[in-house]
């Protein structure tokens, strides 16, 4: 089976601090994928990425950075974060061959005070 | 990617059979079918996918219409532990954006009740 695994399951920080999310699959997965889920928004794309190295921006990337050093983990960075990033946070991972499906982590359920 | 349509709710007894439909009218010839379902408070789980023909896993069956504008999730014997939010997602998988976001609509929250 596909695990991924997210770091936290919940987080508690400050404003203005600098966070890091990490997630970690185990599929040899080529791209992951940061999203942020709230009430009544749904899913949004902070960021994905498709390759070592490789990052693309996705609907809502302001105030967030990536780092993916190895093809298993792929990390969020909160550069500044802020009361508007309080979310729950998921990470999803696939393989590059066209139709395979995302798999999810279990979330970091993150509150900024 | 197509619109879906599921109704916002249905529960279903322990130990029967639970069908979920979906509507997909929209639905292009290049585009899957993915089941997904969410537990309050836990990350999407993965179910099911097909683009034709009928699929069945260890979870679950997806069944899809000749026409593809529709289709069925069945879990076979449901439990308490498959009260959850179902979501329907149609998307295109041979794309350059093929692999890339997903978006869930409001899906059906469904209720197993002993």
């Amino acid at each position: 089976d596909v695990k991924v695994t997210q770091s936290s399951r919940y987080l508690v920080k400050r404003t203005g601090e600098k966070v890091f999310l990490e997630c970690v699959q185990d599929m040899d997965h080529e791209n992951m994928f940061w999203y942020r889920q709230d009430p009544g928004l749904g899913l949004r794309l902070i960021y994905f990425s498709y390759d070592v190295k490789m990052k693309e921006k996705g609907d809502i990337p302001e105030g967030y950075s990536v780092s993916r050093e190895k093809k298993e983990r792929f990390s969020l960075i909160l550069e500044s974060a802020s009361t508007n990033q309080t979310s729950m946070y998921l990470c999803a991972s696939t393989e590059r061959r066209g139709g395979q499906p995302q798999h999810f982590g279990d979330g970091t359920r993150l509150s900024i005070l | 990617d197509a619109k879906t349509t599921q109704p916002p709710s249905m529960d279903c007894a322990e130990g029967r059979a639970a069908n979920l439909p979906c509507n997909h009218s929209t639905i292009s010839g290049n585009e899957y079918v993915y089941w997904y379902r969410q537990i309050h408070s836990q990350g999407p789980q993965y179910i099911i996918h097909g683009l034709k023909n009928n699929e069945t896993n260890e979870m679950a069956s997806l069944i899809i219409t000749e026409d593809r504008k529709s289709s069925t999730l069945i879990l076979p014997h449901a439990t308490l532990r498959d009260t959850a939010v179902y979501y329907c997602i149609v998307r295109v998988a041979m794309t350059t954006d093929s692999w890339g976001k997903l978006q869930f609509g409001a899906g059906t929250q469904v209720v197993v009740t002993p």
